[in-house]
């Protein structure tokens, strides 16, 4: 089965440094990459995600990219602000096959000083 | 605006008894998934299932099983409830379309004692 890992498992920046989460997965079929932020007492939601046809995805400071021939993909958060700070996770599964299966990597923790 | 709704967001049993974690969705999303979530361990997949009375195993289904007997209701029961259940639980849903947006519950922060 499908199997994520994710680096940093907690990362500390200064407000306005840049900030890369890493995550690789082991199943060639997976074609759907998301991000989820958890901030302190609340549920994962979704913040950007990718498809296996694009190499990468841009919304507004985040943006994820796709290395399918590295089974790698990043999310990069620039002009990190103390709002930015959470966990996050990233997760994979294979589209439009009989059911979706959404594996998560372990999450990092994300702090931004201020 | 997805409404995912679970039963209890604090539980506290006892060793042994049968703890029943339920979730609810007002969305007719075909996919509903339970996580166990774990400081360092990340979101791991305990049940999913794809349509009513469906369910496959995810990769620590070991001391669990679950029920989906109506579209909008995914239950997670734990046979006789141990220390090592102790954790966050997390439901989730999705609509069958791949490549679509998980949407999680509140959470139920489960002790057993």
């Amino acid at each position: 089965g499908e199997n994520v890992e994710q680096h940093p498992s907690t990362l500390s920046v200064q407000e306005g440094d840049s900030a890369v989460i890493k995550c690789t997965y082991s199943d060639s079929a997976s074609n759907y990459f998301p991000w989820y932020k958890q901030e302190l007492g609340k549920r994962p939601q979704l913040i950007i995600d990718i498809r296996s046809n694009v190499g990468e995805k841009k919304d507004q400071r985040i943006a994820v990219t796709l290395n399918k021939t590295a089974k790698h993909f990043s999310l990069h958060i620039t002009e990190t602000q103390p709002e930015d700070s959470a966990v996050y996770f990233c997760a994979a599964s294979k589209e439009n096959t009989g059911f979706q299966k959404l594996v998560f990597g372990t999450g990092t923790r994300l702090l931004v000083s201020p | 605006d997805v409404k995912v709704t679970q039963s209890s967001r604090y539980l506290v049993k006892r060793t042994g008894e049968k703890v029943f974690l339920e979730c609810v969705q007002d969305m007719d999303h075909e996919n509903m998934f339970w996580y166990r979530q774990d400081p360092g361990l990340g979101l791991r997949l305990i049940y999913f299932s794809y349509d009513v009375k469906m369910k496959e195993k995810g990769d620590i289904p070991e001391g669990y099983s679950v029920s989906r007997e109506k579209k909008e209701r995914f239950s997670l029961i734990l046979e006789s409830a141990s220390t090592n259940q102790t954790s966050m639980y997390l439901c989730a849903t999705q609509a069958t379309r791949g490549g679509t947006e998980a949407f999680f519950g509140q959470g139920t922060r489960l002790t057993v004692v």
